[in-house]
């Protein structure tokens, strides 16, 4: 069946440096995919988004990689801040006939250091 | 409105009881979505409508859940009978077109459901 999943529930970066987290799918057949923020008490925040027809895509201060030979997405933030701590998931757009459901992964806890 | 709003923030019910959770889309969107997050954990999606129609229930259990979305009211999502394992935060998403312009699903705050 579809998953996705994450390698690590938590990080924990220094503020400045740069944060990276992992994400693996295991739909080969998945071709779009986002990363959503979540913050305590909050719903979902999208992030950035990349198609299968892309290995790489940037937006302010992340970056998301996809490796669609080993399945593998990260999503890469540059001088991490204090309010970059939060949960975070990678998805991918599920179920046929293209309905829009969401498919999410486990989520990796991101705490920034001060 | 320009965010999603869901009702109530909070609910607590007894093993058993029902329990009905609302969420009122961004104005001009018609596609909503329900998941359910437990424990923080991942989501799993629930139902989906566009407008008053059922989109797509595949992930609605076939007891106990019912949900709906009547034109010029709250979407609602009811749960007959509830039990432990209920217990979760359920989030609203709205979306002018989803599978299109796919970064346009906005997600609520959520309703947090406590079943003792």
């Amino acid at each position: 069946g579809e998953s996705v999943g994450l390698h690590l529930p938590t990080l924990s970066v220094q503020e400045g440096d740069n944060s990276i987290i992992n994400c693996a799918y295991s739909n080969s057949a998945s071709d779009y995919f986002i990363w959503y923020k979540q913050e305590s008490g909050k719903g979902p925040q999208f992030i950035i988004d990349i198609r299968s027809n892309m290995d790489k895509r940037q937006g302010q201060r992340v970056t998301v990689l996809l490796n669609k030979t080993v399945k593998h997405l990260s999503l890469q933030i540059a001088a991490t801040q204090p309010g970059d701590s939060a949960v975070y998931f990678c998805a991918e757009l599920g179920g046929s006939g293209n309905t829009g459901k969401l498919i999410f992964g486990q989520g990796t806890t991101l705490q920034v250091k001060p | 409105g320009e965010e999603v709003a869901q009702t109530p923030k909070h609910l607590v019910r007894g093993e058993g009881q029902k329990a009905k959770l609302y969420c009122a889309p961004i104005k001009g969107h018609s596609y909503v979505f329900w998941y359910q997050q437990v424990l923080k954990n991942e989501f799993k999606f629930l139902i989906s409508f566009q407008n008053e129609n059922v989109f797509d229930e595949t992930g609605m259990p076939k007891e106990r859940f019912s949900a709906k979305c009547l034109p010029n009211s709250p979407c609602s999502l009811e749960i007959q009978a509830t039990k432990l394992e209920d217990s979760a935060v359920y989030f609203c998403a709205s979306s002018p077109r989803p599978g299109v312009s796919y970064n346009e699903q906005f997600f609520g705050p959520g309703t947090r459901l406590t079943v003792l």
